[in-house]
């Protein structure tokens, strides 16, 4: 089964409202991270939370971790059209001999205008 | 400047041929990775290679292997291949910190993707 598993699997809003995706995942981790997909397009690094660490923030972006839960959630405030794109969170695995970043299937999200 | 860079960009060929990918990282990183995503995007990681040291996803069949001529480039082969390895294909590049095979990675870098189509 997956690592990292995002809620929900699309998500649709209008402009301006904030969206929530989540993640679970399944063991120990070094750090967790989102990532953004754009269609037709590679995976665009958004933000990395180190294990020691519950909340980051990077401009309109809020990532919260709970390693008790083991679960993730990012959060976009005021969202825009621009941000129409799937979303993957990717967990680095405590021991993980290279087996890193496990990705999870992705949140699409579309910002209506 | 583009940080990896992969080539084709669309591969289109018959069952049973054997065909290259190609990538290329100017970041200076020490690790770099295949991973392949299916039609429900999923992405799977591949193969992971850091210094010569290759870690090999024990799912991927042994049609696929990858070369890499020097710490900037990883090339992924294929051969025989079949309808099931259509999907697009990624590389990524990034830098592992102190600490050895158990150690953490920082963020990844992804290239454009390849996408694959056997026909």
């Amino acid at each position: 089964s997956q690592q990292g598993e995002e809620d929900p699997q699309a998500l649709s809003i209008q402009e301006g409202e904030n969206a929530t995706m989540n993640c679970s995942y399944k063991t120990s981790i070094n750090n967790l991270q989102w990532y953004r997909q754009n269609s037709g397009r590679g995976l665009v690094h958004l933000i990395l939370i180190r294990s020691n660490e519950r909340e980051k923030h990077s401009g309109r972006l809020r990532v919260t971790l709970d390693t008790s839960k083991k679960s993730s959630s990012l959060l976009i405030t005021a969202s825009r059209a621009a941000d129409t794109a799937s979303y993957f969170c990717a967990t680095d695995p405590l021991g993980n001999y290279g087996q890193n970043f496990v990705f999870g299937p992705g949140t699409r999200l579309s910002v209506l205008p | 400047d583009t940080a990896v860079s992969q080539t084709p960009k669309y591969l289109v060929t018959q069952m049973g041929n054997d065909k290259s990918i190609k990538c290329e990282q100017n970041l200076g990183h020490d690790t770099m990775y295949w991973y392949k995503q299916d039609s429900k995007k999923f992405l799977k990681i591949m193969f992971s290679y850091n210094n010569k040291e290759l870690i090999i996803n024990e799912t991927v069949p042994n049609r696929f292997s990858p070369k890499s001529p020097d710490k900037a480039h990883l090339n992924l082969h294929i051969n025989s291949l079949e309808l099931g390895d259509s999907a697009v294909y990624f590389c990524a590049s990034s830098h592992r910190l102190a600490g050895g095979r158990s150690s953490s990675y920082n963020e990844q870098f992804f290239g454009p993707g390849t996408r694959l189509t056997v026909l």
